[in-house]
């Protein structure tokens, strides 16, 4: 596609529950980055994947947070029992290279409510 | 926390005059930086890139201004208008692979 999506825009989920959030970066983008960003604040970096190798799992605030990236293209966040802070907008975002000296292209996010 | 930026303040400006968004960093080691648009419901935006062996760069009603002496970087809106109202994040890209952002800054513009 021509800009990187993300699905569902919104979702709301009761605590407990576990949700997945999708990403669909830009066609020949090799790396791919999820951001958190909660109401009002900045951006809190999760995960980063480029290309084959071994994601950085640095930011993931827990281990009931996971992601993988199938084909080199597709992302899917995890967040398994979900609590209330985790409710937050969700931004997916890719570029074409190793992210040094490139930009990002960001989805429009998707908003996560736990309720 | 983040090495870039301050805990997003706001700026408001009236329609027309110039608006200036300010951000320091701390890794005197990052070489390129970039500031991003986010408007309300929406992913950020690129603006406008710096690399660190320029101090000044232009675009279309934009200018980024980079002080590598006091590590600081900044936004400048020519003309402002109620179309520029969002937050601007600035990221840096210091020696590894990664963006770091700012806490970001919201701007106001009053007609």
């Amino acid at each position: 596609g021509a800009g990187v999506s993300q699905s569902p825009s919104n979702k709301v989920t009761e605590k407990g529950k576990d949700v997945e959030l999708r990403c669909d970066p830009i066609s020949g983008h090799t790396a791919l980055y999820w951001y958190r960003q909660s109401l009002g604040q900045g951006l809190e970096f999760l995960i980063y994947f480029q290309g084959n190798s071994a994601p950085d799992k640095s930011g993931l605030p827990s281990d009931r947070f996971s992601a993988e990236r199938t084909g080199g293209s597709v992302s899917t966040l995890t967040i398994q029992r979900t609590q209330q802070e985790d409710s937050a907008v969700y931004l997916c975002a890719s570029s074409f290279q190793q992210g040094r000296g490139y930009g990002y292209t960001f989805g429009s996010g998707t908003r996560l409510t736990v309720v | 926390g983040e090495s870039v930026g301050l805990h997003l303040p706001t700026l408001s400006v009236q329609e027309g005059d110039n608006s200036i968004i300010n951000c320091a960093y701390s890794n005197s080691a990052s070489d390129y930086f970039i500031w991003y648009k986010q408007e309300s419901g929406k992913g950020p935006q690129f603006i406008i890139d710096i690399r660190s062996n320029m101090d000044k760069r232009q675009g279309q009603r934009v200018t980024v201004l980079l002080n590598k002496t006091v590590k600081h970087l900044s936004l400048q809106i020519a003309a402002t208008q109620p179309g520029d109202s969002a937050v601007y994040f600035c990221a840096e890209n210091n020696a590894g692979n990664m963006l770091t952002f700012g806490g970001g800054t919201r701007l106001m513009v009053k007609p």
